[in-house]
């Protein structure tokens, strides 16, 4: 069974400082892809980035990269230069298989907050 | 704005009440997921339809039923409503050529 695991409740990190959300996963299958969603207080759910199990190099988007570790099976999330706005609840979540048509598994959540 | 559509924003109904919550996809995905969100058991897979069809069950109750119509919109019913179902419904789709599900902003269902 497919299982993700984010061992922070909550962290806190001082403005314009990096931090690095953790996340581990479990799962039998050699096909599957990673990904990172974030969620303001206002609840909608956005799309961070997305880690392929085949993919060499880790993913990046702007101040977001993926740290991709799969011997160990785990895809931490890097925020550079964190922002106020970045305050918000994240979420990594597996797809098994590379197609984009199964649905995610999400694991319990970190609940960032971004000091001034 | 990730094109996903979910009707109503905000539900609050008595226990015992029956609703429907309404998701229309972003433009050609065939693939739409319904999620619960709640405070003790976080994001919860329901239930997945592709192209019309049923294609996987997460941990939709029995009270629970859901479809996708053919202008490929959907549907979640939920009836006889439970106080423990007050939670966050999400919609999301896909679609070919798409590694990531794109969400709608959620329906807030408030049972009292």
């Amino acid at each position: 069974a497919q299982k993700i695991t984010q061992t922070q409740p909550g962290m806190f990190v001082q403005e314009k400082e990096a931090v690095t959300l953790d996340c581990t996963y479990d799962t039998s299958d050699q096909s599957y892809g990673l990904f990172w969603y974030k969620q303001p207080s206002s609840g909608e759910m956005i799309f961070l980035i997305y880690q392929g199990s085949y993919d060499e190099q880790n993913a990046t988007e702007g101040r977001y990269s993926l740290n991709f570790q799969k011997a160990r099976k785990s895809a931490n999330l890097v925020i550079s230069a964190s922002q106020l706005g970045d305050s918000a609840m994240y979420f990594c979540a597996m797809r098994e298989g590379l197609g984009s048509q199964g649905n995610l598994i999400f694991g319990k959540g970190t609940k960032l907050s971004v000091k001034p | 704005d990730s094109g996903v559509t979910q009707t109503p924003k905000h539900l609050i109904t008595a226990t015992g009440q029956r609703v429907t919550l309404r998701c229309s996809p972003r433009s050609g995905d065939l693939s739409v997921y319904w999620y619960q969100q709640s405070l003790d058991q976080g994001l919860q897979f329901l239930i997945q339809y592709y192209n019309g069809e049923e294609r996987a069950k997460g941990n939709i109750l029995e009270r629970f039923s859901a479809q996708q119509f053919p202008d490929l919109h959907s549907e979640l019913n939920l009836s006889s409503l439970e106080l423990g179902d007050s939670a966050l419904y999400f919609c999301a789709s896909s679609g070919a050529g798409n590694t990531e599900a794109f969400f709608g902003q959620g329906t807030r269902l408030t049972v009292v």
